[in-house]
């Protein structure tokens, strides 16, 4: 079964500058998250997406940051401008959706290194 | 919002060590799970466990929920579990993923 994807995998920009990252989740899964992960800390939700609509959006910077998941599969997440403290990983992940045991288990891709200059 | 604390921060081992991995959660959970993070950076799944025990290989888990900790063992430990160990939980009616700061792992050969 293939896993989360993700591109590009590194990305250099300089700040005031647009970026874009593409995830495609694992087949079937309904839930999509975005996070971002600042170095030496832990992975924060910006987004996360049920199908094609959007669940929880409350710590998506919404002036500079946007999502879409616009067929409910893959999924594109764009800085406009980006700003220095914008540097960091950003991981997406997948999860079945559901109420079954384990349906919310989050499994991650390999995630875009950002560095904004 | 829900804390998580993970202890300690830092953990160096020589091959072959035991060694267990503690993360406290500030309220009842519906989702808990453990994470390797290896040194290129990519999240590896190692248990899903919001309450009871597991076990995986050389790896367990525990979770008790009525008390808010689940502790993560790794028993005779080799280079390659070396990187960060992320506890993960969410609360009910809310799949807001709150990760802990993590527990990075060094294993000396």
């Amino acid at each position: 079964e293939a896993g989360v994807a993700q591109s590009p995998r590194y990305k250099i920009i300089e700040k005031r500058q647009s970026v874009a990252f593409w995830c495609n989740p694992i087949s079937g899964h309904a839930t999509l998250y975005w996070y971002q992960q600042i170095l030496g800390q832990g992975p924060k939700l910006l987004i996360q997406f049920q199908n094609n609509g959007v669940v929880d959006d409350s710590q998506l910077p919404k002036d500079r940051f946007s999502a879409e998941r616009l067929k409910g599969v893959d999924s594109t997440l764009k800085i406009q401008p980006a700003k220095l403290e914008d540097s960091a990983v950003y991981l997406c992940a997948s999860s079945l959706g559901g109420r079954g045991e384990g349906t919310d288990t989050q499994y991650f891709g390999p995630g875009t290194r950002l560095t904004v200059l | 919002g829900i804390q998580v604390e993970q202890s300690p921060p830092d953990l160096i081992l020589q091959e072959g060590a035991n060694s267990t991995l503690r993360c406290n959660f500030s309220d009842s959970v519906n989702n808990l799970q453990w994470f390797h993070q290896n040194p290129w950076g990519q999240l590896i799944n190692l248990f899903y466990i919001p309450s009871g025990t597991k076990q995986n290989g050389r790896l367990s888990a525990t979770t008790v929920a009525t008390e808010r900790y689940s502790l993560l063992y790794i028993s005779s430990s080799q280079t390659t579990d070396s990187g960060v160990y992320f506890c993960a939980v969410s609360w009910y009616n809310n799949n807001d993923m709150r990760f802990g700061a993590g527990t990075r792992l060094t294993v000396k050969p």
